[in-house]
């Protein structure tokens, strides 16, 4: 059973680029996570999405962040006009329904130059 | 806001030793708890969790401890191996009890160093 995927898993963007950021869950899970580590801090948390819906959006920036889980395919985190302070890793994670306990993919280090 | 704290950011054990990891949280609707462990260049991998209701779970040579008066939790690795060397983190969450699952709140880890 495959573990949750992200791609890419390194991304560099110059500033006022768009960065996407994928994530597919683990087989059989239906929630998807998305959190952000700065350099020397803890995750925090952007986004909760089930297929289609937007569950929980509390941690996003108000302004350039999108997040979508569609039907097919998998999660898109979009980031538009980069700056550098957008520099970071982003890791998603998913967990089946009624779970507390979240599985994280191997992040993607998004670096704007 | 920092409503998970783990206050000792480093900690070092020798190997076949108790490596005890500690965690604060000051948001008392918390009522699930999770550890992960952090590999450089990769994404945390669970390690054990506990609910509210309980104030043990253990798990091979992991137990987590729950103080809830205390607000307190702690993460027990007996005997500590070099391989235990990693960044931990905990984490807590809401809604044990509503059945929904919900966003975790990070502690902002603790880097434990196993020598030889």
């Amino acid at each position: 059973n495959a573990g949750v995927m992200q791609n890419p898993r390194h991304l560099v963007r110059r500033r006022g680029q768009e960065a996407r950021l994928r994530c597919s869950p683990m087989k059989g899970h239906s929630h998807v996570y998305w959190y952000r580590q700065l350099p020397e801090e803890g995750l925090k948390f952007m986004v909760y999405l089930q297929k289609e819906n937007i569950i929980d959006e509390s941690g996003m920036p108000k302004e350039r962040f999108s997040a979508e889980f569609p039907k097919e395919g998998p999660s898109i985190l979009r980031i538009q006009q980069v700056v550098r302070g957008d520099s970071a890793a982003y890791f998603c994670a998913s967990s089946p329904p009624y779970s507390h306990e979240q599985y994280f993919g191997p992040g993607t280090r998004l670096t704007v130059t | 806001d920092q409503q998970v704290k783990q206050n000792s950011p480093s900690l070092s054990v020798q190997e076949g030793r108790i490596s005890i990891l500690n965690c604060d949280y000051t948001n008392s609707m918390f009522d699930y708890f999770l550890w992960y462990k952090k590999y450089p260049a990769e994404g945390p991998t669970f390690l054990i969790s506990i609910s509210s209701i309980k104030d043990k779970n253990e798990d091979g040579r992991f137990t987590v401890f729950l103080n809830k008066s205390a607000k307190h939790l702690s993460l027990h690795i007996v005997p500590s191996q070099p391989g235990d060397s990693a960044v931990y983190f905990c984490a807590a969450s809401l809604g044990e009890y509503t059945g929904t699952a919900s966003k975790l709140t990070f502690g902002t880890g603790t880097r434990l160093q196993v020598t030889l």
